[in-house]
């Protein structure tokens, strides 16, 4: 059974610093990895993808990186700003299957 | 392009009713899965279907259901609601043909409070 863990749970860094948030899961039979965004009270945001054959993925300020054979991956956000504030959640979906498992996600909180 | 649409956006029960929510996935997308999020659980499947079928079921109790419509729009029903049941309910949809690496879009959910 897939099990996906965030740590930490929460974050807390001035504005302008690099964010490091990570993602593992216990399970490498991987099809794909996804990072989302969550605002209280809101759905989610697809920020990034990584297939199961890339080792990283970039939009603007955000990279993700996977590395399958550990079980883990990392999304940066850079130079981070408040309205980075959110809590961020990683989801796999396995290789067999279209079941998402998401772990419990690190709330970030920016401060100008 | 018009994304993932949930109906209602809230939604307040008293325990023992029932409760049917609405999901319309972006346009051409056929696989439509159900998500329930609670502080103390996080987000859980319940089911995926595609092309009308459920094709997954997580593990909650026979009183969720749901269904798909030809036209890909999907509705789960949750009997005799319990107050445990009270959670952000989420959507999502994906364009999957059985293979192929696509990602989930999700909606903004419907917050069901049973009291």
């Amino acid at each position: 059974k897939q099990e996906v863990t965030q740590i930490p749970a929460a974050l807390s860094v001035p504005e302008g610093e690099n964010l490091v948030l990570n993602c593992s899961f216990t399970d490498s039979a991987i099809y794909n990895l996804q990072w989302f965004r969550q605002d209280p009270g809101k759905g989610l945001t697809s920020l990034l993808l990584i297939q199961s054959s890339q080792r990283e993925q970039t939009s603007g300020r955000l990279n993700a990186s996977l590395d399958k054979s550990s079980g883990r991956s990392t999304l940066y956000i850079a130079a981070s700003q408040p309205g980075d504030s959110a809590t961020y959640l990683c989801a796999v979906r396995p290789a067999a299957g279209n079941k998402l498992t998401f772990g419990g996600g690190t709330r970030v909180l920016v401060k100008p | 392009k018009a994304g993932v649409t949930q109906t209602p956006r809230y939604l307040i029960k008293t325990r023992g009713q029932q409760v049917t929510l609405s999901c319309s996935p972006i346009s051409g997308h056929r696989s439509v899965s159900w998500y329930q999020q609670t502080p103390g659980q996080g987000l859980q499947f319940l089911f995926e279907y595609f092309s009308e079928t459920q094709r997954n079921k997580g593990n909650f109790p026979g009183r969720f259901s749901g269904r798909q419509f030809s036209n890909s729009r999907s509705e789960m029903n949750v009997s005799t609601l319990e107050l445990g049941d009270s959670a952000l309910y989420l959507c999502a949809s994906s364009p999957l043909t059985g293979t192929g690496n696509y990602g989930y879009t999700f909606g903004s959910g419907t917050r069901l409070t049973v009291v």
